[in-house]
C-alpha cells in the first residue's frame, strides 16, 4: 500500500470549508485512496474513497489530482462535530487490511 | 442496533491475568478484524477472519488469540496480560476481505493492565 504523508494538525472555523490535503507520491494505478476519521474515543469511521475520479457523498468530497499523486477531502461545512483525526490511507482492490497512518488533527473552531 | 458491539467496553486486570473481548456484528459481513490502538494513537491491525478463518496474523504474541465461533463473531482471547497490553482495542467488519468497501468499527474496548 502506498506510504501516505498528512499534516499533522489543522484548524477550520465553524461552517467553513475545511480542505485536507494528502500525498500519496507511491500510490499505483489499482490502490484506492480511502478517507477515515476518529472522533475522540469512538472507532474509526469511514468517511468516502476514490480511485481515479472526484466522488461525493453526503460526508464529503474527495478530489484527486490527475496524476493521482495527492487528494484533497473536503467538508463543505464544517461543524463543531467534526473535530477529528482524519486518515487518508492508500489500500489495493483486493487487499484485506487497512493500513492507518498518524493521521491529521482536524480542530473546527467556533 | 449496533452494527458492530464489543464488550465490555472498559476492563481494568492485574498483570498475569487472562481475559477475553467479544465482538458481534449484525451486518452480515463475512470478514472481521481486531485493532489495537496503543497510548500514542497508532491503530494497527492484528488478526482478520474471513468465514471463520483466519486470513490475517501480524505479529502478535502467543499470548493473544482470537477465535471466530461463527463469521458474525470475533473474540480476542489474551493470557498472561503485561503491561503493555494496555490500550484501546476495536473490533471491526467488512463485507467481504476482496471487497473495496469500508469497515465498520466498533466502539472499542479500554484494556487497562496494572
Amino acid at each position: 500500500d502506498a506510504k501516505t504523508t498528512q499534516p499533522t494538525s489543522m484548524d477550520c472555523a465553524e461552517g467553513r470549508a475545511a480542505n485536507l490535503p494528502c500525498n500519496h507520491s507511491t500510490i499505483s494505478g489499482n490502490e484506492y485512496v480511502y478517507w477515515y476519521r476518529q472522533i475522540h474515543s469512538q472507532g474509526p469511521q469511514y468517511i468516502i474513497h476514490g480511485l481515479k475520479n472526484n466522488e461525493t457523498n453526503e460526508m464529503a468530497s474527495l478530489i484527486i489530482t490527475e496524476d493521482r499523486k495527492s487528494s484533497t477531502l473536503i467538508l463543505p461545512h464544517a461543524t463543531l462535530r467534526d473535530t477529528a483525526v482524519y486518515y487518508c490511507i492508500g489500500r489495493y482492490s483486493g487487499n484485506e487490511k487497512l493500513t492507518f497512518g498518524t493521521g491529521t488533527r482536524l480542530t473546527i473552531i467556533p | 442496533d449496533t452494527a458492530v458491539s464489543q464488550t465490555p467496553k472498559y476492563l481494568v486486570t492485574q498483570m498475569g491475568n487472562d481475559k477475553s473481548i467479544k465482538c458481534e456484528q449484525n451486518l452480515g459481513h463475512d470478514t472481521m478484524y481486531w485493532y489495537k490502538q496503543d497510548s500514542k494513537k497508532f491503530l494497527k491491525i492484528m488478526f482478520s477472519y474471513n468465514n471463520k478463518e483466519l486470513i490475517i496474523n501480524e505479529t502478535v504474541p502467543n499470548r493473544f488469540s482470537p477465535k471466530s465461533p461463527d463469521k458474525a463473531h470475533l473474540n480476542l482471547h489474551i493470557n498472561s496480560l503485561e503491561l503493555g497490553d494496555s490500550a484501546v482495542y476495536f473490533c471491526a467488519s467488512s463485507q467481504s476481505a476482496s471487497n473495496t468497501g469500508e469497515l465498520f468499527f466498533g466502539e472499542g474496548s479500554r484494556l487497562t493492565v496494572l
